[in-house]
């Protein structure tokens, strides 16, 4: 079975510091990792899938299936960044998403 | 991406009622996933559910207490039985992109029961 772990609950930074969100993934066969998003009173959204490998928002993430890690790092927060982080794992033929706890968080002026 | 109405958006409800939750996506998909996000706590998926076949549930949802009706490529509704104040959370359905670019998830049904 798949799990996902974030060991953070609760991350405060200061603007322009560097952030990283850690993400651990287990599962024995290719998962598909992605980063969502809830900003404050909005709905659940996607921030990144690994596949694309893009930068969103200034936001990248890189899988590293040696440690089984897919951390999401951004090198200047902004105050706008302030929200609540899930990563996320898709595996199987059902295609359902495993979610980790999530990690709030905050980013100070 | 896929746009889902999701509805209602809230409800406040006593115990022992029924309450059922509509999806409604833009476009036709094959899957359409029901998750609960209890108070402080992450998403868990409920079902999965496919057009035309009985959903398909996890571990510690029942189809009794959680009936999922899936009747077109484009819409589903999950119902909480027979509620308690243990049911009171967001339920949220979500589908994945045609295009294959991740998951789109409703507004969600913020649910009191009291």
């Amino acid at each position: 079975a798949q799990r996902v772990t974030q060991p953070e609950k609760l991350l405060s930074v200061f603007k322009g510091a560097p952030v990283e969100l850690k993400c651990n993934y287990s599962y024995s066969g290719s998962p598909e990792l992605f980063w969502y998003v809830q900003y404050s009173r909005q709905r659940l959204q996607l921030l990144l899938r690994h596949i694309s490998r893009e930068s969103i928002k200034g936001f990248t993430a890189d899988l590293n299936k040696g440690e089984t890690s897919f951390h999401l790092k951004k090198p200047f927060a902004q105050e706008e960044d302030s929200a609540m982080y899930y990563c996320a794992l898709s595996a199987g033929s059902a295609r359902q998403l495993t979610f980790g706890s999530g990690t709030q968080l905050t980013v100070l002026p | 991406s896929a746009v889902i109405s999701q509805k209602p958006s809230r409800d406040i409800c006593q115990r022992g009622t029924s309450l059922t939750i509509q999806c409604q996506v833009d476009s036709q998909v094959t899957m359409m996933f029901w998750y609960r996000q209890q108070p402080g706590q992450s998403l868990t998926l409920i079902a999965t559910a496919n057009q035309g076949s009985e959903a398909t549930y996890e571990s510690g949802f029942v189809i009794d207490k959680f009936p999922i009706s899936r009747p077109n490529l484009t819409f589903s509704t999950l119902t909480v039985s027979n509620m308690s104040p243990e049911d009171s959370s967001i339920y949220l359905c979500s589908v994945e992109d045609l295009m294959g670019e991740g998951y789109t998830f409703g507004s969600g049904t913020r649910l009191t029961v009291v």
